[in-house]
């Protein structure tokens, strides 16, 4: 069974643009996560996503968004980029079912640099 | 106080020792708990589940769960120069199904020394 797939890996843009990252769960996968991870502040939650709906939301500015697709595949959007956005963003899904049903399997990232 | 603690290390253990990794959380209303090993460059590779109090065993690997002292372990045996990594300790913090955030703590480096 494939894993978790980001596209892009890497991007670079310029402070005051916007940027879409994908991520497509694994097989069966309902719920979607996004996490930001930064050497300074570690993984932190940006939302999950479950049946295209957000359920949760992380403590991040209106500027970060998501969205669901019916097929579960996800988005996430940054507008407005700042230097601080510079991150790795990390997709993690779940199948939510089963006696292990909220592990969370992540995907290899997508590497934001802002200049 | 944070909400998911770990000692920073870096942690270094002879290889073929017993690793032990610790962690802390601070909802007693939490149920689900996971660690995570994450090698340099890399995402982050779930390695145990834990639900229930107790210990849980995975070939080489035990996570042991203790909710009424909040707290959460990882045991390595025979420790691996290929166990050297960044372990994290992930809390499902609250009530369970609707609410699938994970809380992180910020990591132990681990490092397996020949």
């Amino acid at each position: 069974k494939a894993g978790v797939t980001q596209t892009p890996r890497y991007l670079i843009k310029t402070r005051g643009q916007q940027v879409t990252l994908s991520c497509s769960p694994i097989s069966g996968h309902r719920s979607v996560s996004w996490y930001q991870q930064t050497p300074g502040q570690g993984l932190q939650f940006l939302f999950e996503y479950f049946s295209e709906t957000q359920r949760n939301k992380g403590n991040f500015p209106g500027r970060f968004s998501g969205r669901q697709f019916s097929n579960s595949r996800s988005e996430m959007n940054v507008s407005t980029l700042e230097l601080g956005d510079s991150a790795l963003y990390l997709c993690a899904s779940s199948y939510l079912a089963g006696s292990s049903y909220n592990e969370q399997f992540f995907g290899p990232g997508t590497r934001l640099t802002v200049l | 106080q944070k909400e998911v603690e770990q000692n920073s290390g870096p942690l270094s253990v002879p290889e073929g020792a017993i690793a032990s990794l610790n962690c802390t959380y601070s909802d007693r209303g939490s149920q689900s708990f996971f660690w995570y090993r994450q090698y340099s460059g890399k995402s982050p590779e779930l390695i145990m589940s834990i639900y229930s109090n107790g210990d849980k065993e995975d070939g080489r690997f035990t996570a042991q769960l203790n909710k009424a002292s909040q707290y959460v372990s990882l045991l390595i045996r025979d420790s691996q120069p290929s166990d050297s990594a960044t372990y994290l300790c992930a809390v499902n913090i609250g009530s369970n199904f609707g609410n699938e955030k994970l809380t992180f703590g910020t990591g132990t480096r681990l490092t397996i020394i020949p």
